[in-house]
């Protein structure tokens, strides 16, 4: 079965430049979830879209920007890197939203170092 | 507001033996509850889910967890570990309304041979 895919799986940046993250949701899913996992952390809600819409904003910082494409792709935009955006970056799709007992499915992350 | 805390940041079982990682949430409103299971340098994978369906829930590798509301507890159990559920493993809230979820800050599964 498709899974969530997500791109790149490592990226190395310095700190102020700019990283872009794709995820690709399972077929036919409508909604989209960021999570940042700090090393030893839980994953923290960034944010997340329904049908190419905001639906819910957690944590993310100003800094950062995303959104979901007509084919309901996302893409996270970083800029101004900082050394403590270092984590794991993950995406989650599911279908539907406002109903909160369907479950995310996730990728397997995108690793972001900062050097 | 939801939340679930999971007591115990690591824990150790011997192979065969049975593995008990508890959970405990804290919601406003009826919950809906997951277990999700994280291999190093992967993804979460979802071992089972809570909908208010039936409080016992099976899940995928022999897990099983019992929803039980008067406790506030969403233990996650199964009765002989392998070494290969070896893992990182979240218990996770759905919010309402939306659906982000939220973590607790995970157990660490250790297999013992």
């Amino acid at each position: 079965a498709a899974g969530v895919i997500q791109s790149p799986r490592h990226l190395i940046k310095e700190k102020r430049e700019t990283a872009t993250l794709k995820c690709y949701p399972i077929p036919r899913h409508d909604t989209v979830y960021w999570y940042q996992q700090g090393p030893g952390q839980d994953p923290q809600f960034l944010i997340s879209f329904y049908e190419k819409m905001q639906s819910d904003k957690g944590s993310i910082p100003d800094r950062f920007s995303a959104q979901q494409f007509s084919d309901y792709h996302s893409e996270l935009n970083m800029s101004s890197l900082e050394l403590g955006d270092s984590a794991l970056y993950f995406c989650a799709s599911s279908l539907g939203w406002g109903r909160g007992q369907q479950p995310q499915h996730f990728g397997d992350g995108t690793r972001l170092s900062i050097l | 507001a939801q939340s679930v805390t999971q007591l115990g940041s690591h824990v150790s079982v011997s192979e065969g033996a049975l593995v008990l990682l508890r959970c405990n949430y804290s919601s406003s409103v009826p919950p809906y509850l997951f277990w999700y299971v994280q291999y190093p340098n992967q993804g979460l994978q979802l071992l089972l889910k809570y909908t208010s369906a039936a409080t016992l829930v099976k899940g995928i590798n022999g897990f099983e967890a019992e929803f039980k509301k008067s406790e506030t507890s969403f233990h996650l159990t199964k009765p002989s570990a392998h070494m290969s559920d070896a893992a990182e493993y979240f218990c996770a809230v759905s919010a309402f309304p939306g659906n982000q979820f939220y973590f607790g800050t995970g157990t660490s599964l250790t297999v013992i041979p």
